[in-house]
């Protein structure tokens, strides 16, 4: 149980372009995602927490009309760059939160390797 | 300040021995949870333990235990006899307060198993 699904898991686009990347729960209902920007050899870092029904809620730095997050159902969260920039170049992961136990635990996707040439 | 420190960038441990990963963190609340994930070169973080502040007891899951300090705020991952397959990033975690959501990752620990 507790599968988390991402698509693509490489994408390869041009300047300027909008990129979607899908993360779905596969075996449970997840009222709640989050989406991490990870840098080589570096830690993750939190961008946005994704409830199902309403808006995101961003971290501090991130631009929520460059990231859009949409969670329009208890399985499917996306993540789009628009107008994608080489610096916007990264490993990005979601994860669902599995809120079963004292544990509350996150589960991850398999994640998404973007470059923008 | 750094909420979770992982002090190890890199452990190099021989195949069968076990190994420990440091985490140490810092709340001022009484109620958190602390974590355990592994990343391999693939890239998908793969939950491994999960700690509760009011845990009595260290929490084990296979191979993997964990050692709970509270009062020195540390939580260490033991992985015992380490197989070759354990090579991967290893990432502490916290979640701090009642109802949070929100994970703190430490910077994290490569391990390397030598045959």
């Amino acid at each position: 149980g507790a599968v988390v699904s991402q698509h693509p898991s490489r994408v390869i686009c041009k300047s300027g372009t909008s990129v979607k990347i899908e993360c779905r729960s596969l075996d449970f209902q997840a009222t709640t995602m989050f989406w991490y920007r990870q840098f080589p050899k570096k830690s993750l870092m939190l961008m946005a927490t994704s409830n199902e029904g309403s808006k995101a809620t961003y971290e501090q730095g991130v631009e929520k009309d460059k990231f859009l997050i949409n969670h329009a159902s208890l399985t499917l969260s996306t993540l789009t760059v628009t107008s994608a920039h080489p610096e916007d170049s990264s490993f990005y992961i979601c994860s669902a939160r599995f809120p079963v136990g004292a544990s509350d635990t996150q589960y991850f996707g398999p994640g998404t390797r973007l470059t923008v040439l | 300040a750094q909420k979770i420190t992982q002090t190890q960038p890199g452990m190099f441990v021989q195949e069968k021995e076990a190994v420990t990963l440091d985490c140490t963190y810092d709340t001022s609340d009484p109620s958190y949870g602390l974590f355990w994930y592994k990343q391999p070169s693939s890239g998908e973080m793969i939950f491994l333990i999960y700690q509760g502040s009011y845990d009595q007891q260290n929490a084990t899951e296979g191979r993997y235990s964990l050692n709970f300090q509270k009062a020195r705020k540390s939580a260490n991952l033991v992985i015992s006899a380490s197989q070759l397959g354990d090579s991967a990033m290893y990432f502490c975690a916290m979640r701090e307060g009642q109802g949070a959501q929100k994970l703190v990752f430490g910077q994290g620990t490569r391990l390397t198993i030598n045959p």
